[in-house]
């Protein structure tokens, strides 16, 4: 069974541009959370989408923002990109149980903004 | 509110050694889960286990074994007879019920296995 896939793995902005992330979450599980890394705030949520719906958002400004596809697949999005935005950017994909919930991450997206 | 300390930055022990990774927790919610993930360099983070609110049973994997401590909000990971792969970053994270994949994170500890 494939995992998590992400896309790119790695790549260089400038201060002021925009990005765009890929996610393909493993296949069957229809939740896709976003996470950010960073050695200053470590591992903080982005936002969780299911069906095609934010259903959940962690605190970080409106340049971030995401949307899912009818097939699951997520993209997430970084708009007038900041020095700070620099990060490992990691997608989760949710299987639910009846004992809750387990999550698989990709290996994420380096991101580094010049 | 919820919040993960993982209290060591960092640790290093000589290959065969048994190391103890420490997790603490805060939390309101009586339903919530918790979650040990390894991260090696490439980035991936790769889930070990996951062990729910009501069930305090310790569990082994292996040269893996978890001890959950609900009297003293704690989870602690150990690994047994360490290796030199063993060496990564791992991390404790929380999730509430109701929230659950909105996940908090502590810190890491980084671990270092000498041959």
């Amino acid at each position: 069974k494939a995992g998590v896939t992400q896309t790119p793995r790695y790549l260089i902005k400038t201060r002021g541009q925009q990005v765009t992330l890929s996610c393909s979450p493993i296949s069957g599980h229809r939740s896709v959370s976003w996470y950010q890394q960073t050695p200053g705030q470590g591992l903080q949520f982005l936002f969780e989408y299911f069906s095609e719906t934010q259903r959940n958002k962690g605190n970080f400004p409106g340049r971030f923002s995401g949307r899912q596809f009818s097939n699951s697949r997520s993209e997430m999005n970084v708009s007038t990109l900041e020095l700070g935005d620099s990060a490992l950017y990691l997608c989760a994909s949710t299987v639910s149980g009846s004992s809750g919930n387990t999550i698989y991450f990709g290996e994420g997206s380096w991101l580094t903004v010049v | 509110a919820q919040k993960v300390t993982q209290a060591q930055t960092e640790i290093s022990v000589v290959e065969k050694e048994d190391v103890t990774l420490d997790c603490v927790y805060e939390t309101r919610d009586t339903t919530y889960y918790l979650f040990w993930y390894k991260q090696p360099p490439s980035g991936e983070l790769v889930f070990l286990i996951r062990r729910n609110s009501f069930d305090e049973q310790n569990e082994i994997s292996g040269r893996y074994s978890w001890n959950f401590q609900k009297s003293t909000s704690s989870f602690n990971f150990t690994i047994t007879a360490s290796q030199v792969v063993d060496s990564a970053v791992y991390f404790c994270a929380l999730s509430e019920a109701g929230n659950n994949n909105d996940m908090r994170f502590g810190a890491g500890t980084r671990l270092t296995v000498k041959p």
